[in-house]
């Protein structure tokens, strides 16, 4: 059964520094991997896609790669502001439904 | 705009009495899932169809029924709602290798 995990669960930074959030997978055999923005209590906003032939994407300031024979993503965020403040959360696609991680809650201080 | 509807955004009910959420979208997609966000679980999956009239269950079906009778709807039906079925539920649509799109969620209280 795939299961996703999101490390650090939380994060607290200084504006204007980069960062990167990491979410690792235990089966390879996926389609795509998708990285979500959630807003306490609200809904989830589609960041980045990266289908399984893809090493990474970038949109913005962020930038997402995959590796996926090793079961890893990350999502690299550059000069982070507090208007990135949120909880990130990283989901993949296989044979089985959308599994997520329990996501990164990021803090960033201005 | 393409999007995934969701009503009610937010609904308090009585133990027992039932009731409907639903879900529409407006992207012709084929896929559509629902999900369940508790603190400290993430998101659950409920259950998800693949097609009009095909549905199945996900990890946390027990208390639900769905139905799929329209591409575009994905109904949410709790008969007899109980307090653990209090949560943040989302209802999301995709096209297979395109990335899903959700809803803004419905926060439901069951007291």
């Amino acid at each position: 059964k795939q299961e996703v995990t999101q490390i650090p669960a939380a994060l607290s930074v200084p504006e204007g520094e980069n960062l990167v959030l990491n979410c690792s997978f235990t089966d390879s055999a996926i389609y795509n991997l998708q990285w979500f923005r959630q807003d306490p209590g609200k809904g989830l906003t589609s960041l980045l896609l990266i289908q399984s032939s893809q090493r990474e994407q970038t949109s913005g300031r962020l930038n997402a790669s995959l590796d996926k024979s090793s079961g890893r993503s990350t999502l690299y965020i550059a000069a982070s502001q507090p208007g990135d403040s949120a909880t990130y959360l990283c989901a993949v696609q296989g044979n089985t439904p959308l599994v997520f991680g329990k996501g990164t809650r990021l803090s960033v201080i201005a | 705009e393409a999007q995934v509807t969701q009503n009610p955004r937010y609904l308090i009910t009585v133990t027992g009495k039932k009731l409907t959420v639903t879900c529409s979208q407006n992207m012709n997609h084929e896929y559509m899932s629902w999900y369940r966000q508790d603190p400290g679980l993430g998101l659950r999956q409920i259950y998800y169809s693949m097609n009009v009239e095909v549905t199945d269950k996900g990890d946390v079906p027990e208390g639900y029924k769905v139905s799929r009778k329209e591409k575009r709807n994905f109904p949410l039906i709790l008969e007899s709602p109980s307090p653990n079925q209090t949560s943040l539920y989302f209802c999301a649509s995709s096209q297979q290798g395109y990335g899903y799109t959700f809803g803004s969620g419905t926060r439901l209280t069951v007291v």
